[in-house]
């Protein structure tokens, strides 16, 4: 059974650089049947597709997020990351990492890290 | 990319059965059988249960059940039970891109 787990700084400045990782246990991040994900969620608003990344590196993004975001998979560590630049209190979020299955998966967010709460803030 | 319009709150009483709509456009939800819906409890992530509009992950309750009519899809839950209680929010695949509903708050009277 695959999990996903989320870990990063909490509390990032304004302007600065938004890093999280998301590591995968109990499966292969190279697994050529997984979008690997990250969705987002300010405080008390819903859930915000931020983008996903296949393991060979082909991704896709929000264009909302498009000149900010990027997502990159590193199969040694078996973890995939975010990162999105230029912070404002507006990025303020949980941010989950999910896995999207498709082809003769259920072509649907599967599995969900538990989410980690970033803060933007001086 | 606009997001899903959900209505914000549906309320119904224990065994009554509700139902959840989630509108989109020819471009989403009209064009692929790929909308998907999560329950989300609070503080808690999100949880799927209903893909491919119509069917359901193993675990998952058969009072959950979806379809689709054009560019709006529906989440029905019937013999509402107090843990229903929750957010539910539809997604679809738009063509490479993904597209969450505005989120519907679902009360337990």
């Amino acid at each position: 059974q695959v999990q996903l787990q989320e870990s990063g700084p909490g509390l990032v400045r304004p302007s600065q650089t938004l890093s999280l990782n998301c590591t995968v246990s109990g499966g292969s991040i190279s697994s050529t049947t997984y979008y690997w994900s990250w969705v987002r969620q300010p405080p008390g608003k819903g859930l915000e597709w931020m983008g996903y990344s296949y393991y060979s590196g082909s991704a896709y993004y929000n264009s909302s997020l498009k000149s900010r975001i990027s997502i990159s998979v590193d199969t040694s560590m078996n973890q995939f990351s975010l990162r999105l630049t230029s912070v404002t209190a507006a990025d303020t979020a949980v941010y989950y990492c999910a896995s999207w299955a498709f082809g003769s998966g259920p072509n649907a967010f599967d599995i969900w890290g538990q989410g980690t709460m970033v803060t933007v803030s001086s | 990319q606009s997001a899903l319009t959900q209505p914000a709150s549906v309320s119904g009483s224990p065994g009554q059965s509700i139902t959840i709509s989630c509108t989109g456009s020819s471009s989403d939800v009209g064009s692929y059988n790929l909308v998907s819906w999560y329950q989300q409890h609070p503080g808690k992530a999100p949880k799927l249960i209903i893909y491919e509009v119509t069917q359901r992950p193993s675990g998952v309750s058969g009072r959950f059940s979806g379809s689709k009519s054009a560019d709006t899809a529906s989440l029905t839950i019937s013999g509402l039970q107090a843990d229903d209680e929750a957010d539910y929010y539809c997604c679809s695949y738009a063509g490479s891109i993904s597209l969450f509903g505005t989120g519907t708050k679902v009360t337990v009277l």
